[in-house]
């Protein structure tokens, strides 16, 4: 039982490149969300799922795009990486039942140069 | 609209002081306040939810509402506390859980 994993860990990209960050949980969770977390601001919510097939506007959506085509995968796109797009990004899920019960990934640290 | 508050960036204790990590909230209804934690090199996890009212490593959080506060105390703080604490609130019925913008706890020996 892995929980949250995220793919990759690591990554550099060049602005106006684009690139997906995968999300995978075998906790069979009905919703996921994809977090961003930079120094004095927290985590800010990105964008979120509540079921396959269903993805909604966190936060700071600008820049991103989701998918959930697997109740147990929630992709986050970026179609043209900016520098200000550089942050840690997580992903969680949860369960119906509990709403303040995140599971977490080890986050994915992106540079955008 | 919901928002939380830790007017701390950083808090500093010794040893064996008592410690007490501010969270104030905004939100017209009833809402569920949680505290998580991320120790280093870890994943971000949950501390302790205002529902179960429980002690979690020696943390305790009460709900006041009246304050709209929701302050994360401990009486003799330790090395192994040191760690980025995380409020964090959930509006009834709402898909999303509202965090604040952390605080970090520095247990100096």
């Amino acid at each position: 039982n892995a929980g949250v994993t995220q793919t990759p860990k690591f990554r550099v990209l060049k602005t106006g490149q684009s690139m997906t960050l995968l999300c995978a949980q075998d906790m069979n969770h009905e919703y996921m969300y994809w977090y961003r977390q930079d120094p004095g601001m927290g985590l800010r919510l990105i964008h979120y799922s509540v079921g396959e097939g269903t993805t909604a506007k966190g936060e700071v959506p600008d820049g991103y795009n989701v998918s959930r085509l697997k109740k147990q995968n929630f992709l986050l796109g970026l179609e043209s990486a900016a520098p200000s797009q550089t942050s840690v990004y997580f992903c969680a899920s949860r369960t119906v039942q509990e709403p303040g019960e995140l599971f977490f990934g080890e986050g994915s640290r992106l540079t955008v140069l | 609209a919901q928002r939380v508050t830790q007017p701390e960036k950083l808090l500093s204790v010794f040893k064996g002081a008592p410690v007490e990590l501010k969270c104030n909230y905004s939100y017209s209804g009833s809402p569920e306040l949680f505290w998580y934690v991320q120790y280093s090199r870890q994943r971000l996890q949950l501390l302790l939810r205002h529902i179960s009212r429980e002690s979690i490593k020696g943390f305790t959080a009460d709900l006041n509402k009246g304050e709209t506060s929701f302050h994360l105390k401990k009486p003799f703080a330790q090395e192994e506390d040191s760690a980025m604490y995380y409020c964090a609130l959930c509006g009834a019925g709402s898909y999303q859980l509202t965090f604040g913008k952390g605080t970090k706890l520095s247990v100096i020996p």
